[in-house]
This record gives structure tokens, sequence and C-alpha cells, in this order.
């Protein structure tokens, strides 16, 4: 019962140093995406993946990169971190390349402090 | 830019009340979806609403889409310390490309 598998569950970071949040899904699905969660904001959108090969800049793509090589992996890189990269990632994914009808299955979260 | 705005933010009661949170918009949406997350863990969707009107039951929890689907509301009975959480709506974008989420209200319930 794995579903969706984020690490690592928490990091600390200095600002400049870069990094990568892993994300695999083992349920075939198509799409996966990545969110940021910050107290009062809610869930924001940094980059979303229709299927292997193709991606796509959401709300906050800035400092983000992604690429989808596989079906099953969708990391997220901090190119160089800040501090107002400090928060909570979510890695999420649904079967399916439409509209999202469906339900998103989320992984437990990246907590990431940046000093 | 559609948003979805959720009220109340916080609400805390004592176990055994009723309450209702909401989730509006200005924008129509497709269908709309509540989520529940618990404190260090992922949200995991509790209903999805596709009709106008439409009402779903998920034992104390009621869901309603509004006629004109941009607003839905979720209703518990007889709250229990259980249901303590963040509750979160969250519908597609008009591109169905991504999930738009409420910022959600956070729900405490004490025994």
């Amino acid at each position: 019962n794995a579903g969706v598998t984020q690490t690592p569950k928490f990091q600390v970071l200095k600002t400049g140093q870069s990094m990568t949040l892993q994300c695999a899904q083992d349920m075939n699905h198509e799409y996966m995406s990545w969110y940021r969660q910050d107290p009062g904001m809610g869930l924001r959108l940094i980059h979303y993946s229709v299927g292997a090969g193709i991606t796509d800049q959401g709300e906050v793509p800035n400092g983000y990169n992604v690429s989808r090589s596989t079906t099953e992996d969708f990391p997220l890189r901090l190119l160089s971190a800040a501090p107002s990269q400090t928060s909570v990632y979510f890695c999420a994914s649904t079967r399916g390349q439409g509209a999202l009808t469906g339900e998103l299955f989320f992984g437990e979260g990246s907590r990431l402090t940046v000093l | 830019t559609q948003l979805l705005e959720q009220s109340p933010q916080f609400l805390s009661i004592q176990e055994g009340e009723n309450l209702t949170v909401y989730c509006n918009s200005s924008s129509v949406f497709s269908s709309l979806q509540w989520y529940r997350q618990e404190p260090g863990e992922g949200p995991v969707l509790l209903v999805t609403v596709v009709t106008g009107g439409e009402v779903k039951k998920l034992k104390r929890l009621t869901f309603q889409f509004g006629d004109a689907r941009k607003d839905s509301s979720l209703h518990i009975t007889a709250a229990q310390p259980g249901d303590t959480g963040l509750y979160l709506c969250a519908g597609p974008n008009q591109a169905g490309t991504a999930l738009i989420f409420g910022k959600g209200t956070t729900l405490s319930v004490s025994s």
C-alpha cells in the first residue's frame, strides 16, 4: 500500500544550496504534481506533469525545476534555496490526463527549512 | 482568476455540536472536492460533487453543491474529536490541468 512516497520527510538547507525532493507513485498514474503549503496560503501548485516527458508550470514555479523521465517518478529540484522556500511540499497524483475530477492522492509531505 | 474562499478560517467547538463550513467562488466549477488533512499528513479526499444542487452524505457529514456550481458547504452533525483537522475544498481550473484549493477551515473538536 505504498501509494505516493516522498523523501526526505525533513530537510534543513542553507541559503544558496540546492537539493532534490523525490516523489514516487506505484499506482501507474499519468498525472503528477507538486504543491507547497504555507500557513494562511493554502496549497499552491508549483509544477505538474500529465505524463512522462511532459511538464508544465503551476501558480508558483519560480526557483523550482521538474522532470518526468518515467511514469513513476517526479522529482522537484530547488536550484538555489532561499528562505522564502521554507514550506511543506506535497506531491500528488491521479489517473488520467484530462479534466481533474478524480481523487488526488497525496504523499505525506516534505518539510523544508531554509536558513 | 478562479479563487475558492473558505469560511470560517478557524472553528473550535465542543463534542456533540453541529457545524457548517463554506466554500465560495465567483467562478463556476465543473465539480468540487472536499479533502481533510490531519497534522503531519497529506490531504485525503472525502467527497466529489459534480451536479448543481447535489447533496451527498458520508455518515455524519453532509456535502452540498450549489445550484449555480459556484459554492459548496460541508455540514457535520454531532461533531466528534476525531473530526478535528483541516478541511479543504478544491476544484479544477478551467483548462482542467490543475486543482485549485481554498485556504481551508481548521476545525478543533474538544471532548
